[in-house]
């Protein structure tokens, strides 16, 4: 069964830095790529970025809202991608999702709560 | 900054047919934008439909379809189940990065 699972959120003060998880199984993760995306309360999805396979040269993407202060990267020995977020501002405060993209975009993870106030 | 534009909120009778759209700020959304839509309930994770434009991945339900209509991406959904009810959300490529719609949500009444 294809599984994605965020982990790593938390309460974080302005400023600071968080690293969220996203493990994975049920598939070759090292073929896939990984997408993150965040929903603040009430709000929209907002794509925050992407990184590719190591067939892709693990090329990453950002959303304009976060480039420069996030960073996502990946183990495929363990299955995992990260996303390290620096330079937190109250508007980050929000749901991350991580997905798969294996040929399409298609599974999601549940979720983690990142807040982001003092 | 690229925006992507849906209608906000829907109503469809069950049984019914509606259509949802996806604009692009940046003019005409083509196949080469890999339109994506997905559906979000409550409490569950985000369910893919539809990706590059209308192919179907294999839980999505026949009623679903995914078409380019007058410039826009489009998800029309043909007899309409009360199921049905969530938002919809749009998912376009541009050049390396995505952008999300703002969302569209359905009520089924």
């Amino acid at each position: 069964e294809v599984q994605v699972v965020e982990s790593g959120g938390g309460l974080v003060q302005p400023g600071g830095s968080l690293k969220l998880s996203c493990a994975a199984s049920g598939f070759t993760f090292s073929d896939s790529g990984i997408h993150w995306a965040r929903q603040a309360s009430g709000k929209g999805l907002e794509w925050v970025g992407h990184i590719r396979s190591k067939a892709n040269n693990y090329a990453t993407a950002y959303g304009a809202s976060v480039k420069g202060r996030f960073t996502i990267s990946r183990d495929d020995s363990k299955n995992t991608a990260y996303l390290q977020m620096n330079s937190l501002k109250t508007e980050d405060t929000a749901v991350y999702y991580c997905s798969r993209h294996l040929e399409t975009i298609d599974y999601w993870g549940q979720g983690t709560l990142v807040t982001v106030s003092s | 900054q690229t925006v992507v534009t849906q209608e906000p909120s829907l109503t469809v009778s069950p049984g019914g047919t509606v259509t949802l759209t996806c604009a692009s700020s940046t003019g005409t959304v083509t196949s080469d934008y890999y339109p994506n839509w997905f559906q979000q309930k409550p409490g569950q994770a985000l369910r893919a439909l539809i990706f590059s434009t209308n192919k179907i991945h294999s839980w999505t339900p026949a009623r679903f379809s995914g078409s380019l209509l007058g410039g826009k991406a489009a998800l029309t959904m043909s007899g309409v189940q009360p199921e049905d009810e969530a938002e919809y959300y749009c998912l376009l490529y541009y050049d390396g990065a995505w952008v999300f719609g703002g969302g569209t949500k359905l009520t089924v009444l």
